[in-house]
């Protein structure tokens, strides 16, 4: 079936480091992948999106390629901020099949001084 | 303002009882879902409908019933509510169903606490 794979669940940083977190993916169609943001108490909201193979998506300095040949998705961010501690989860609407988005399990960032 | 308005914003119920989790969305979407919280499981799909017909159902139990009035209004009724059911139910939607238009907006949520 449909899934997504989420495999670090706390990635603790220094502050001005770079940071990728992994997300890999499942399905037999045509996939939409998304990355979420959820700060401490508040509900998740979009960071990125993209269905488009080997192009980079980017936003509020978060960036994201999709590989289809690795069935990847993974997020990164060049130098990363206390603000951007949170949880991110990835999320997969399969083409064709999209009644609900699948998420995976979230990671936590935690980013230190 | 919010765009998806979800009430309460906390609950507190024993167990045994009854509530009801209201969302409603002004973003003029056409899905709406149901997702849940918890420790156990981060995020939990559990409803989706489209112009108020349930479209998936992922939650094995019949104790949680969805209720849709309006296309904008999403409504979920939690029967004899167990410890089990403590999380943060999400309410969401999205344009439509599928693909790019898929794109979740999330209400606040509902903490709900079961003694």
């Amino acid at each position: 079936g449909d899934s997504v794979t989420q495999t670090e669940g706390l990635v603790t940083l220094t502050k001005g480091l770079p940071v990728m977190l992994n997300c890999t993916y499942q399905t037999t169609y045509s996939p939409f992948l998304f990355w979420y943001v959820q700060h401490l108490n508040e509900a998740p909201k979009l960071l990125l999106k993209s269905s488009t193979d080997n192009k980079r998506t980017e936003h509020q300095g978060f960036y994201a390629t999709l590989h289809k040949s690795s069935s990847s998705f993974h997020l990164q961010k060049s130098s990363v901020q206390l603000s951007d501690s949170a949880l991110y989860f990835c999320a997969l609407t399969p083409a064709n099949s999209g009644t609900y988005q699948r998420f995976g399990t979230g990671t936590k960032l935690q980013v230190v001084p | 303002d919010p765009k998806i308005i979800q009430k309460p914003k906390y609950l507190v119920a024993v167990t045994g009882s009854e509530k009801i989790l209201i969302c409603e969305q002004y973003l003029g979407h056409n899905a709406m879902y149901w997702y849940r919280q918890s420790a156990k499981k981060p995020l939990e799909f559990m409803f989706s409908y489209s112009y108020q017909k349930l479209m998936d159902n992922q939650t094995a139990s019949s104790r949680f019933q969805p209720q849709s009035s309006k296309k904008n209004h999403l409504d979920l009724q939690i029967t004899a509510l167990k410890p089990d059911d403590s999380a943060t139910y999400f309410c969401a939607s999205s344009q439509d169903l599928g693909g790019s238009q898929n794109t979740l907006y999330f209400g606040a949520g509902t903490r709900l606490s079961v003694l």
